[in-house]
């Protein structure tokens, strides 16, 4: 069973510049959470989606949007981007928001703001 | 704000010795406890979990701990290996659905 894949993997962008980032969870997981990791903040949660919808928002500005797909995949956007947007930003799939112990993470895209 | 924070940053130990890594939360109400641990270049992997009526539960090699009186969880990894050296994020459910997690304790163990 493939794990949940990221793309890009590294990606490289200048201030003010948006980025979209995607994840597709495990077959059969439907809902699907962001987090951004930096060594100053560590972990923090982005959003959660379950069946297209957006269930749990974390405490990030308006500038971070995400959706879900009816595939279950999913995307992030970041728009107007800021030098603190450096960061490692991971997605987890689970078979349902009740289980986020069963939360699987990808690997992360590596998103650097110059 | 909501935290869950760790007491040590690092944590240095022999191969086959017992590793002791430590958390303190501050939000009470939470479902579960969770601990997660991340090697280089890698996402969070999930070790074990403990619900929040419970105080202990034990895995394979680890053990989680809750001590719900003074706010703490630990986890227990028993007879070391180099395996084991990567960062370890303790993390609590909240009450619909949201993880929060804990800064991060990075395990070093020497063969």
């Amino acid at each position: 069973k493939a794990g949940v894949t990221q793309t890009p993997r590294y990606l490289i962008k200048t201030r003010g510049q948006q980025v979209t980032l995607s994840c597709s969870p495990i077959s059969g997981h439907r809902s699907v959470s962001w987090y951004q990791q930096t060594p100053g903040q560590g972990l923090q949660f982005l959003f959660e989606y379950f069946s297209e919808t957006q269930r749990n928002k974390g405490n990030f500005p308006g500038r971070f949007s995400g959706r879900q797909f009816s595939n279950s995949r999913s995307e992030m956007n970041v728009s107007t981007l800021e030098l603190g947007d450096s960061a490692l930003y991971l997605c987890a799939s689970s078979l349902d928001p009740g289980r986020p112990y069963e939360q699987y993470f990808g690997p992360g895209t590596r998103l650097t703001v110059t | 704000g909501e935290n869950v924070g760790l007491h040590l940053p690092t944590l240095s130990v022999q191969e086959g010795d017992n590793s002791i890594i430590n958390c303190a939360y501050s939000n009470s109400a939470s479902d579960y406890f969770i601990w997660y641990k991340q090697e280089s270049g890698k996402g969070p992997q999930f070790i074990i979990d403990i619900r929040s009526n419970m105080d202990k539960r034990q895995g394979q090699r680890v053990t989680v701990l809750l001590n719900k009186t003074v706010k703490h969880l630990s986890l227990q990894i028993a007879a070391t290996q180099p395996g084991d050296s990567a960062v370890y994020f303790c993390a609590e459910k909240k009450a619909g659905g949201k993880l929060i997690f804990g800064q991060g304790t990075e395990l070093s163990v020497k063969p």
